[in-house]
């Protein structure tokens, strides 16, 4: 597709459920990265991947958060055992490259997921 | 420290005026600059990327200090339109953080008429 999808729009959990988050990145696109913005313009990265493989997954607070992102079907990431300071929203990003020209690079960002945690 | 420094605003300029943003980043050794705008509740989406040299898109100036570690952004005429939060962002150019953005917190901008 020529936009990165992101479903569901909103999601709401009570504390200690399991919350599931997906994207379909831009078709070609390598790239495809998560990234956590909590109240008003904290921007915290998750995981990128380069295609199936896990890119760097450094910023994701392991206990409870896991990604995957399988040939042939949406990324996804998973979060078990919510807890209230996960409401968020997570927007997930593609691109085609990494390195090059800033052209090549631009991350193209989905809608967000927004995940209420009560 | 924040990889990206940056004042929050809020701004708020009549229609016309021209405003500037400013973010410091702390990596010495990064390469590439951006600012995204993002509208209330959406995606960020970018803006334009910052180029050694300065460069300039319509309305829209953007400058890059090396030296001081610095980033401008400067809006010309000001609309209506452009009130949005402004994002400065870093993205990372080594090792496993390549392409990995760093953002700063924003600066939210508001015009009135």
């Amino acid at each position: 597709g020529e936009e990165v999808a992101q479903t569901p729009k909103h999601l709401v959990r009570g504390e200690g459920q399991k919350a599931k988050l997906y994207c379909a990145p831009i078709k070609g696109h390598s790239y495809v990265f998560w990234y956590q913005q909590v109240l008003k313009n904290e921007f915290k990265f998750l995981i990128s991947f380069q295609n199936e493989n896990v890119f760097d997954e450094t910023g994701m607070p392991k206990e409870r958060f896991s990604a995957k992102c399988l040939p042939n079907s949406p990324c996804s990431l998973e979060i078990q055992a919510t807890k209230l300071e996960d409401s968020a929203v997570y927007f997930c990003a593609s691109s085609q490259s990494i390195a090059g020209g800033h052209s090549s690079y631009e991350q193209y960002f989905g809608p967000g997921t927004r995940l209420t945690v009560t | 420290r924040k990889e990206v420094e940056q004042d929050p605003g809020p701004f708020n300029v009549p229609e016309g005026a021209t405003v500037a943003f400013n973010c410091t980043y702390s990596n010495s050794a990064s390469q590439s600059f951006f600012w995204y705008r993002q509208d209330c509740r959406k995606e960020p989406k970018l803006l334009m990327s910052v180029y050694s040299s300065g460069n300039e898109d319509g309305r829209f100036t953007a400058q890059l200090n090396r030296a001081s570690q610095y980033i401008s952004l400067l809006i010309r005429d000001s609309k209506l339109s452009d009130s949005a939060t402004y994002l400065c962002v870093v993205k990372g150019d080594r090792g496993s953080t390549l392409g990995r953005l760093y953002f700063g917190r924003g600066t939210q901008l508001t015009v009135w008429p």
